[in-house]
C-alpha cells in the first residue's frame, strides 16, 4: 500500500534562518507530489506542486522553494525564514485519476 | 476560479446530537468536491467525495454529504457525534479529481461535549 511520510514533525526555528522539510512517497511510482501550507485560522493554501522529477510549478510567490530530486521526494526549502512562514505544511500525492492523499504534516513555528 | 467557503467557524454539539458542517462552493462547471477531517496535530484524512451521480455521498466514519447545485452546497452530516470526532474539517473544490487547481475553505472546527 502506499504511505506518504513527512518529517520532521515539529520544527521551531529563529527568523532569518533556513528551512528544509522533506516528504517522501512509497509504494507508487511518478505521482504528483504537492506541498500545501495551513496558516493559523486559514484553511490550506497550495503553495508548489510537481508532475515529475525537476518540475515545479509555484502557487504563491514568496521565499519558499521546492524541488524534486527524485521521484517519490519533494523538498520545501527556504533560505530565510520569515515569521509569516509558521503553520502547518502538509505534503500531498495522487497517481492517475486517484484523489489526493495527504503525509501527517510539518508544525513549523518560526521566533 | 473556484471558491470555497464555510460559514462557521466552531461548532459545539454533545455527543450523540445531529451534526450538520456547511460548505458553500463557486464554480461555473460540475465540480468535485471532498470533505477531509483533520484530528489534532494529524493530516488531513480523506472523509468522502463527490463526483457525479447519486448526490448523497457515504464516507468513512458514518458521515455522509449531499450535493445541492441549485445551493451550490455540499454539507456534511452525521446522524450522532462521538467524542472521537472532534477535529477540524475541510471543505475542498476542484475542476477534476486529478486537475492542479484545488481549492480548501478555511476550515470549521468542532468540539464534543460529554
Amino acid at each position: 500500500s502506499q504511505t506518504i511520510h513527512q518529517w520532521p514533525a515539529t520544527l521551531v526555528q529563529p527568523v532569518g534562518s533556513p528551512l528544509s522539510l522533506e516528504c517522501t512517497v512509497e509504494g507508487t511510482s511518478n505521482p504528483n507530489l504537492y506541498w500545501y501550507r495551513q496558516a493559523a485560522g486559514r484553511g490550506l493554501q497550495l503553495l508548489f506542486y510537481s508532475v515529475g522529477i525537476g518540475q515545479i510549478s509555484s502557487e504563491v510567490p514568496q521565499n519558499l522553494s521546492a524541488s524534486r530530486p527524485q521521484d517519490r521526494q519533494f523538498i520545501l526549502s527556504s533560505k530565510k525564514l520569515l515569521l509569516s512562514d509558521s503553520g502547518f505544511y502538509l505534503c500531498a500525492w495522487r497517481t492517475g485519476r486517484e484523489t489526493q492523499y495527504f503525509g501527517p504534516g510539518t508544525r513549523l513555528l518560526v521566533l | 476560479a473556484q471558491s470555497v467557503t464555510q460559514p462557521d467557524i466552531h461548532i459545539t454539539v454533545s455527543e450523540g446530537a445531529s451534526l450538520e458542517l456547511r460548505c458553500n462552493y463557486s464554480y461555473g462547471a460540475t465540480p468535485y468536491l471532498f470533505w477531509y477531517v483533520q484530528s489534532p496535530g494529524q493530516g488531513l484524512q480523506l472523509l468522502l467525495k463527490y463526483f457525479s451521480g447519486d448526490t448523497l455521498v457515504q464516507g468513512i466514519k458514518g458521515f455522509e454529504a449531499e450535493f445541492k447545485r441549485s445551493q451550490s452546497s455540499f454539507n456534511l452530516r452525521k446522524p450522532s457525534v462521538h467524542w472521537s470526532d472532534a477535529a477540524e474539517y475541510f471543505c475542498a473544490v476542484g475542476e477534476d479529481n486529478y486537475g492542479q487547481n484545488f481549492v480548501f475553505g478555511p476550515g470549521t472546527r468542532l468540539s464534543v461535549l460529554p
